[in-house]
């Protein structure tokens, strides 16, 4: 089945303490994006992916870094969390030869809090 | 920066009934797309119109694009209880990387 999975569901972490959060999509589309979700504040990109080793910053990466060594993983690491990236995160990914024709393919979310 | 905006922020309404959510965007862009999100889940892409465009149909789904007014509605027919869920519009801007951005939603809630 294509599709995007995120890893893991739900992780609860103490400030401070790095994490990763694993993204991994079976389409071999080209672009990877991650956002975050806030009530009241819609999805915000983070970085994004539009190939293998190239990879760039959305609208909010402060405290974010992610990598792109292969093709179908896109993890999200954050090196010192801190209470204000508790969020829901989704990892989403796309087919550069349908960017005329079809949207992002979203994973189901990380529910992430940082106490 | 949020390109899209959708109205209104909530819509309640009987199933049977037809639901129209509006997008309104600010630059120039290459296509617009509609998402759906259930609760607390990923989202699901619904439509793609291109801005050569003006009307698109998918099942009880019907897109219209405006680029002179920079708005989109999303029109969903015959609304069923399992239409309830939050939609957002997306947008990939002109001359841009096809990394769409997205408005805040509009909360559908269809009552049976």
């Amino acid at each position: 089945e294509a599709q995007v999975t995120q890893n893991p569901r739900y992780l609860i972490t103490v400030t401070g303490k790095k994490l990763t959060v694993t993204c991994s999509q079976n389409m071999n589309h080209e672009y990877m994006s991650w956002y975050r979700q806030d009530p009241g504040l819609g999805l915000r990109q983070i970085y994004y992916s539009m190939n293998v080793e190239v990879t760039d910053k959305g609208d909010v990466p402060e405290g974010y870094k992610v990598s792109r060594k292969e093709k179908r993983n896109f993890p999200l690491i954050l090196e010192s969390p801190s209470p204000n990236q508790t969020s829901l995160y989704f990892c989403a990914s796309r087919l550069q030869g349908a960017l005329e024709r079809d949207g992002y393919t979203f994973g189901s979310g990380t529910r992430l809090t940082v106490v | 920066s949020q390109q899209g905006e959708e109205d209104p922020q909530a819509l309640s309404i009987q199933e049977g009934e037809n639901a129209t959510m509006n997008c309104s965007y600010k630059t120039s862009i290459n296509n617009l797309q509609w998402y759906r999100q259930n609760s607390g889940r990923g989202l699901v892409h619904l439509i793609l119109i291109r801005s050569n465009e003006r009307e698109k149909h998918s099942g009880r789904l019907r897109v219209t694009l405006d680029t002179s007014k920079k708005s989109s509605s999303l029109l969903i027919t015959a609304s069923r209880a399992a239409d309830t869920a939050s939609y957002f519009c997306a947008t990939d801007a002109s001359g841009g990387s096809y990394i769409p951005t997205f408005g805040r939603g509009t909360s559908l809630i269809v009552h049976p």
